[in-house]
């Protein structure tokens, strides 16, 4: 089965500087991945996903961008952080047909 | 527009059972799921449900109405470590999955 590695898994980071999280994918081959983003006591806001190499879909437009350079590695980056991009960051794995595994995520704090 | 509607918060006693309700309207259906997510950590699977009826899976059942576009998680024996929000999500037409906002369980003793 598939496991999704997320790191790391708790950021303080000033506002302004730059942000890269990174996500990778064993145990599976070509699966759909995905960036959430969670605010505190709220649901899953879907920020990218991607079906396979260089493929990007943003969901939500904000200061943030994702790239997926190879198939099970998918990552999450910004140029320069604003305090509204704290939050509880997501990666998660789909194949076909196969419930969606998240990754244990990344507490960002901007200060 | 598309959207899942599940209570914001429930109480209920260790040791009795407990029933979360998830309805949903969306651009088509592909099955629909449930998810635990324990405060601090990551949402992890419990259940998914395609066509009509219960699933079982040990003290957690799940069940869909696909007519009715309703959902319910059905808790039994509950555990203080039960405590936790749950979440519903509905993969639609597009095989995006659409969230609920949770639902946050909280165990007395």
């Amino acid at each position: 089965s598939q496991t999704i590695h997320q790191w790391p898994a708790t950021l303080v980071q000033p506002v302004g500087s730059p942000l890269s999280l990174e996500c990778t994918v064993e145990g599976t081959s070509n699966p759909n991945l995905y960036w959430y983003r969670q605010a505190a006591g709220r649901g899953l806001q879907l920020l990218f996903y991607s079906v396979g190499i260089g493929q990007i879909s943003s969901e939500v437009p904000q200061n943030l961008s994702a790239s997926r350079p190879q198939d099970r590695q998918f990552i999450l980056s910004s140029k320069k952080l604003l305090l509204s991009d704290s939050g509880f960051y997501l990666c998660a794995g789909q194949t076909y047909n196969s419930p969606l595994h998240f990754g244990n995520g990344t507490r960002l704090t901007v200060t | 527009g598309q959207n899942i509607d599940q209570p914001t918060e429930m109480t209920a006693t260790e040791g009795a059972i407990v029933q979360i309700n998830c309805t949903y309207q969306t651009s088509g259906f592909n099955g629909l799921f449930w998810y635990q997510q324990h405060a601090g950590e990551a949402p992890t699977f419990l259940s998914y449900n395609v066509l009509d009826g219960l699933e079982e899976k040990g003290r957690f059942s799940s069940f869909l109405s696909r007519s009715k576009g309703y959902s319910y998680l059905l808790l039994k024996e509950l555990q203080m470590k039960d405590s936790a929000s749950y979440l519903c999500a509905v993969r639609d037409s597009n095989y995006q999955l659409i969230w609920g906002a949770g639902t946050k369980l909280i165990i007395k003793p």
